[in-house]
């Protein structure tokens, strides 16, 4: 069974439309994170949660918000969709954020393409 | 900040012959810990080899890597490249979080 489920694998949109990349882990893990990667910048920090509070955020763009309903949930609210945010979008998490050996497990990824 | 640099953007090897993917880093963090991802075509990055003490060759599926602070180098390697190491490989060094180097795309060929 897989342990981190990202949702949908595929995800195509219009530019300006809003859209919801999901993410669930079953690893039992106090910290998550999301990475973004695209041609142009191959694998790029977004967010880090721990214990469902934000730590730290490297998006300079208030159109990326991460959503943290449940401790092994962690959703990407992506409002005024552009072709650049065309990119593969990682979900991950870690047993413990704070912790300088926390291995970091990646989900499949969200394909995601703006038209 | 943190910041991780792997100079190669591509390596092309023949198979059978030995591969290096050279990593080097600046940090101001004193507890650090590194790894090297690696990431098939349409997969997920996954852990390959993780470290933080210094001078000490860390090894899994072949590959190894030493951690030099003095050098700040976690270059990796392996004796013999098969063709199915043929991957995306990710350096990343662990301060205040996980910062990744631009990554190595390395090609085995027969």
């Amino acid at each position: 069974d897989p342990k981190i489920i990202q949702k949908p694998k595929y995800l195509v949109a219009v530019t300006g439309s809003e859209k919801i990349l999901i993410c669930e882990q079953y690893l039992g893990h106090n910290a998550m994170y999301w990475y973004r990667q695209s041609a142009k910048k191959p694998l790029e920090f977004m967010f880090s949660y721990s214990y469902q509070k934000l730590m730290d955020n490297q998006t300079a763009s208030s159109r990326f918000q991460p959503q943290s309903s449940k401790k092994n949930h962690l959703d990407l609210q992506i409002t005024a969709l552009k072709p650049d945010d065309s990119a593969t979008y990682f979900c991950a998490s870690s047993q413990d954020r704070g912790q300088g050996y926390a291995e970091q497990f990646f989900g499949p990824g969200t394909r995601l393409t703006v038209l | 900040g943190d910041s991780v640099t792997q100079t190669e953007g591509l390596v092309t090897v023949t198979e059978g012959l030995p591969v290096k993917l050279n990593c080097t880093y600046q940090t101001t963090y004193l507890t650090i810990a590194f790894f090297w991802y690696v990431q098939y075509l349409n997969e997920a990055p996954q852990v390959l080899l993780k470290s933080s003490t210094d001078n000490k060759r860390t090894e899994h599926q072949g590959f190894h890597a030493t951690l030099h602070k003095s050098s700040s180098s976690f270059h990796l390697q392996k004796s013999s490249a098969q063709l199915s190491d043929s991957a995306l490989y990710y350096c990343a060094l662990w301060g205040a979080k996980l910062t990744f180097g631009g990554g190595t795309r390395l090609t085995v060929r027969p």
